[in-house]
């Protein structure tokens, strides 16, 4: 059970917009940590997708955006295209554990 | 350019210890704000994270494996060593090292650069 929650899948045709959801607790999210969001393509390892809650590292297309509220964070992708389909996974801090703490993931298909 | 490469063994036994290099290069964990961070992930299933050395030598390790993990840093070769003793087919996992920076609003680290990872199998 991770501590932070994650739709265990998403799906959407391409073109299309999808969000995915994760949600936390007063200890991290809700604490004011901030979320990160990791992209896993199939049989690689994850990449920084979004780093402090809105933020794109150079290189990553704009279709590509995120929130943050509460307890809750989502990740949004537009214009969704068959290179999109991978593992998606929000990371936080929690101050209960003093330590990182990852989303169970979300596997995007796209149709 | 930022690299880090995992390495180690790929099969140990049960009750074995198991050290996993990180070597890296292109920044120096000496650097204020920096961090070197390990997270794995079992065969499909979600990522993990286990520990974290950060620049001034500071150590963090995910409470569930606390007794069981130890960080070294070695300045001189760019390596921290990742060493978690009494291993279980539990733990048949890819092992991940990553740079980790602090995030802009200080609350909280992520890791924006990883290692291929390491898959490390626990069998007899």
């Amino acid at each position: 059970q991770s501590v932070l929650t994650q739709p265990p899948s998403v799906s959407g045709a391409p073109g299309q917009r999808v969000t995915l959801s994760c949600t936390g607790s007063s200890s991290n999210i809700g604490a004011g940590y901030d979320v990160h969001w990791y992209q896993q393509l199939p049989g690689t390892a994850p990449r920084l997708l979004i780093y402090a809650n809105i933020n794109r590292p150079s290189g990553v297309p704009d279709r590509f955006s995120a929130s943050k509220s509460g307890t809750s964070a989502s990740l949004a992708i537009t214009g969704l295209q068959a290179e999109d389909e991978a593992d998606y996974y929000c990371q936080s801090y929690d101050s209960s554990l003093s330590g990182s703490v990852f989303g169970g993931g979300t596997t995007l298909t796209v149709l | 350019q930022i690299t880090l490469k995992e390495s180690g063994p790929t099969l140990v036994k049960p009750t074995q210890t198991l050290t996993l290099t990180c070597t890296f290069s292109g920044f120096s964990l000496s650097t204020s704000g920096v961090g070197v961070g390990w997270i794995r992930q079992p065969p499909g299933k979600a990522l993990e994270w286990l520990a974290l050395m950060y620049w001034d030598d500071d150590k963090r390790y995910s409470p569930s494996l606390k007794s069981r993990l130890s960080l070294t840093k070695v300045t001189s070769k760019n390596q921290v060593v990742l060493t978690m003793t009494n291993m279980d087919p539990v733990d048949t996992a890819t092992y991940y090292c990553a740079h980790s920076s602090r995030s802009l609003t200080g609350k909280g680290r992520y890791f924006d650069l990883w290692g291929r990872g390491t898959l490390v199998t626990v069998s007899s």
